[in-house]
């Protein structure tokens, strides 16, 4: 069945640094990408998407980035800070394709930030 | 805040009981869904309601069960719980029957 991959499990950065979670998606019909974060005790947050016609999107110190020929797309955090500490799930989605979103979310990645 | 609201925030139970959660989305979103979340399975889609009827059906067990009423407000109820049903249980909504979806605080469910 579809399977989103997402690695790596955990990651640790300094402040500062920069910060990248590649994920893999196996469903070619997969037009929709969504980011979300997790903080410890709510709900996942949509941080970031990006469509299939679209091979990168910003957003100030996010970014995503997909090549959609290997089926792969990244998050990129850029200037860490404390507070982007978080679990970090990607998604991916048949937007129109069905009658309805099928959506896939990877396994997650725990973030920390050091300060 | 998602705007997204979700009933009770915590919920302890015992095997063989049946509890009912909530959740009232976004105001003008007409699509609720619900997911679990458990350390071992991660989010898992469980349902989909869109102005008040079933679109899209997941990784939902026989003994689980969701509405949507005619205010927009969904239920999922939850019946002869397992102690294997203890996750985070959340609700999403969206403005269609696709699109953004955007998560609740979440209901966490403990069976005993």
């Amino acid at each position: 069945g579809e399977n989103v991959e997402q690695h790596p499990s955990t990651l640790s950065v300094q402040e500062g640094d920069s910060a990248v979670i590649k994920c893999t998606y196996s469903d070619s019909a997969s037009n929709y990408f969504p980011w979300y974060k997790q903080e410890l005790g709510k709900g996942p947050q949509l941080i970031i998407d990006i469509r299939s016609n679209v091979g990168e999107k910003k957003d100030q110190r996010i970014a995503v980035t997909l090549n959609k020929t290997a089926k792969h797309f990244s998050l990129h955090i850029t200037e860490t800070q404390p507070e982007d500490s978080a679990v970090y799930f990607c998604a991916a989605s048949t937007q129109g394709k069905t009658s309805y979103d099928k959506v896939i979310f990877g396994p997650g990645t725990s973030l920390s930030v050091i300060p | 805040d998602s705007g997204v609201t979700q009933t009770p925030k915590h919920l302890i139970t015992a095997t063989g009981q049946r509890v009912t959660l909530r959740c009232s989305p976004r105001s003008g979103d007409l699509s609720v869904y619900w997911y679990q979340q458990s350390l071992d399975q991660g989010l898992q889609f469980l349902i989909q309601y869109y102005n008040g009827e079933e679109r899209a059906k997941g990784n939902i067990l026989e003994r689980f069960s969701a509405q949507q009423f005619p205010d927009l407000h969904s239920e999922l109820n939850l019946s002869s719980l397992e102690l294997g049903d203890s996750a985070l249980y959340f609700c999403a909504s969206s403005a269609r029957d696709r699109g953004e979806q955007y998560f609740g605080p979440g209901t966490r469910l403990t069976v005993t």
